[in-house]
């Protein structure tokens, strides 16, 4: 079974700051997927990096891939309330998904 | 708006009883996944399936089984539920019958099962 380390586990800033969220492996995944998770919800799919380098942004959020694609990153500009969840990263090889624990993010006023 | 919903956001049985999650997609999904959450470990893969009565052991299948009579249904089943399966379980489903970089799961909400 693939691992994924992400860290820190737990993160509380206060609004406005910038914060990264790192999600690492020994192995190759064909994509990485950064999810988001509510209280009471399901997983909810931000992004998906294929490419090793790549680079993809979602207005203040910027995820990137590994050059080898074992190793992935969120960073959050300018943190909001709105923002606080759980983000989970998942790495994607033969149909299935290993998930990273991950990151409890709380925002405060 | 595709949707996957899962029979019961909470349920409580006692140890020893047949439990029975559900979960349907509107999707046209071919493939189909349970999994459950705890704190401190993250989300973990019971069972998937990728076609119509077809099915395969995920990384912690122990005390589980699974049935997908109709693409549309993936049924997770305890036989003999046990207080180390409270927990939290997601039901998700996906596009594709071969592996597909781009696939997104979408997950149902969740159901919260305490055995008692």
């Amino acid at each position: 079974t693939q691992l994924l380390e992400q860290s820190p586990q737990f993160l509380s800033i206060q609004e406005g700051e910038n914060l990264t969220v790192y999600c690492n492996s020994s192995s190759v995944f064909s994509s990485l997927q950064w999810y988001r998770q509510e209280p009471g919800e399901g997983p909810v799919l931000l992004v998906t990096v294929v490419t090793g380098g790549e680079v993809k942004k979602l207005k203040r959020l910027t995820f990137q891939f590994g050059d080898a694609r074992k190793d992935s990153s969120l960073h959050i500009t300018a943190a909001q309330t709105g923002d606080t969840g759980l983000y989970l990263c998942a790495g994607l090889r033969n149909y299935k998904l290993t998930f990273g624990k991950g990151t409890l993010l709380t925002v405060n006023p | 708006d595709v949707k996957v919903t899962q029979s019961s956001r909470y349920l409580v049985k006692r140890t020893g009883e047949k439990v029975f999650l559900e979960c349907v997609q509107d999707m046209d999904h071919e493939n189909m996944f349970w999994y459950r959450q705890d704190p401190g470990l993250g989300l973990r893969l019971i069972y998937f399936s990728y076609d119509v009565k077809m099915k395969e052991k995920g990384d912690i299948p122990e005390g589980y089984s699974v049935s997908r009579e109709k693409k549309e249904r993936f049924s997770l089943i305890l036989e003999s539920a046990s207080t180390n399966q409270t927990s939290m379980y997601l039901c998700a489903s996906t596009s594709g019958g071969e592996t597909n970089s781009y696939n997104e799961q979408f997950f149902g909400p969740g159901t919260r099962l305490t055995v008692l």
